[in-house]
């Protein structure tokens, strides 16, 4: 089946500073990418759709300049926490859709847990 | 507007025992519905789907799952649950108006106790 590589798995950073999480398709080809968040015990919270080569979609309540989403590539796509804050630790996980072969379902990162001291 | 019911939040069975998770959808025009599994600190994993065609579909791992389209359901089901099984899984449906939205449930955990 298609792989979706996320990294980093887990990252622990400070107060302030900006954190990027890299989510990759590394046999197919991602013309969209879902970025969730998901808090301890709770279902996914989509934040964003992006599509490859256009601005991402934010979700409502998503702060856009927040959470930099960049999808440069078809097997690229970059989430950015911008200076960081404790209440931003969560499991981030994204997701995507190969748009060539479109099975229907979406293939999962594994998942990047951010903890902000 | 689409969306997903997982109305338990947490399902125990016995090893060997046949496991059900529920999930009911809401959607207008035919849905898309999918399963996944989540283990503790990782991604969802695919499990199966329904798009169209016979309304028993089998996935990955023995599991299978029934659309009842009066019932607007899609429980997922196994005959003899493993330990190994214990895990949240997600029931999701695709949003149809073109944007790829998946809409997912609350989840279920699973406990299999042995």
């Amino acid at each position: 089946g298609a792989v979706v590589s996320q990294h980093p798995s887990r990252v622990i950073c400070k107060s302030g500073t900006s954190v990027k999480i890299e989510c990759r398709s590394l046999d197919f080809q991602a013309t969209t990418m879902f970025w969730y968040r998901q808090f301890p015990k709770q279902s996914l919270m989509l934040m964003a759709t992006s599509n490859e080569g256009s601005k991402a979609t934010y979700e409502q309540g998503v702060e856009k300049d927040k959470f930099l989403i960049n999808h440069a590539s078809l097997t690229l796509s970059t989430l950015t926490v911008t200076s960081a804050h404790p209440e931003d630790s969560s499991f981030y996980i994204c997701s995507a859709r190969d748009g060539l072969r479109n099975t229907g379902e979406l293939f999962f990162g594994e998942g990047s847990r951010l903890t902000v001291l | 507007a689409q969306s997903v019911a997982q109305p338990e939040d947490q399902v125990n069975v016995a090893e060997g025992n046949p496991l059900t998770v529920k999930c009911t959808y809401s959607v207008s025009g035919n849905p898309y519905l999918f399963w996944y599994v989540q283990y503790p600190n990782r991604g969802l994993q695919f499990l199966l789907k329904y798009i169209t065609g016979d309304n028993l579909v089998k996935g990955s791992y023995g599991f299978e799952a029934e659309f009842n389209k009066s019932q607007t359901s899609f429980h997922l089901k196994k005959p003899s649950a493993l330990v190994s099984d214990s895990a949240l899984y997600f029931c999701a449906v695709r949003d149809m108006a073109g944007t790829y939205k998946y809409i997912f449930g609350t989840g279920t955990r699973l406990k299999v106790l042995a």
